[in-house]
């Protein structure tokens, strides 16, 4: 089945600095949508990926899916104490949408 | 308009003793996945639902079955618990798929002990 490999599992940065997770698949993708997940909560939707080297910004947040369709990544400018959770990729693939294992964001003010 | 809702919230179970949760999808939409969530591996898909016919399936053990009714609502059955199916079970709906953006409910948290 389809995998989707995320980097790095946990991420701790300073208030203010950027913030960036990474999705890696052996296998080229249709789509990929992005998630987050505050602690304690459940996955919100932020946003899906279809065109190869696609680039979607909202606001301090920028999406790019890879040319070859393998890889996406999120970039958080500025990171704020708003920005803590797990953020994960998901792809669709085999009929059904596999997550990847998600990067938890931790903020340290 | 309303967002997915699932009940219960929470829920305390023995081993060997049988669940059944359900979900209500955000009107309009046809399509209710559920999710099983844990530390170690992360969101696992179970089952997708489209308009009461069972599109999908995960890997996981006929002991989880779901179903869906006339109006969209859904919910999964878990037979014979067993202490490793302590999770979150998250149901996601959407219009019509996995390719849509899915709209995750609270959750139910379930505690086999």
């Amino acid at each position: 089945g389809q995998q989707v490999m995320q980097i790095p599992q946990y991420q701790h940065v300073q208030e203010g600095e950027d913030f960036t997770t990474y999705c890696n698949s052996s296998t080229t993708l249709s789509n990929i949508q992005w998630y987050k997940q505050r602690p304690g909560g459940h996955p919100v939707f932020l946003i899906q990926l279809v065109k190869s080297g696609e680039v979607k910004k909202q606001k301090r947040l920028t999406f790019q899916f890879g040319e070859a369709k393998k890889n996406s990544s999120l970039h958080i400018t500025a990171t704020q104490t708003t920005d803590v959770g797990t953020y994960f990729c998901a792809s669709f693939g085999n009929e059904k949408l596999t997550f990847g294992t998600g990067t938890r964001l931790t903020i340290i003010p | 308009k309303a967002g997915v809702t699932q009940t219960p919230r929470y829920l305390i179970k023995t081993r060997g003793q049988q669940v059944t949760l359900s979900c209500s999808p955000i009107s309009g939409h046809r399509s209710v996945s559920w999710y099983q969530q844990t530390p170690g591996q992360g969101l696992q898909f179970l089952f997708e639902y489209f308009s009461e016919t069972q599109r999908n399936k995960g890997n996981f053990p006929g002991r989880f079955s779901g179903r869906q009714f006339s109006n969209s609502r859904s919910e999964m059955n878990v037979s014979t618990l067993e202490l490793g199916d302590s999770a979150l079970y998250l149901c996601a709906s959407s219009l019509d798929g996995p390719t849509y953006e899915q709209y995750f409910g609270p959750g139910t948290r379930l505690t086999v002990t």
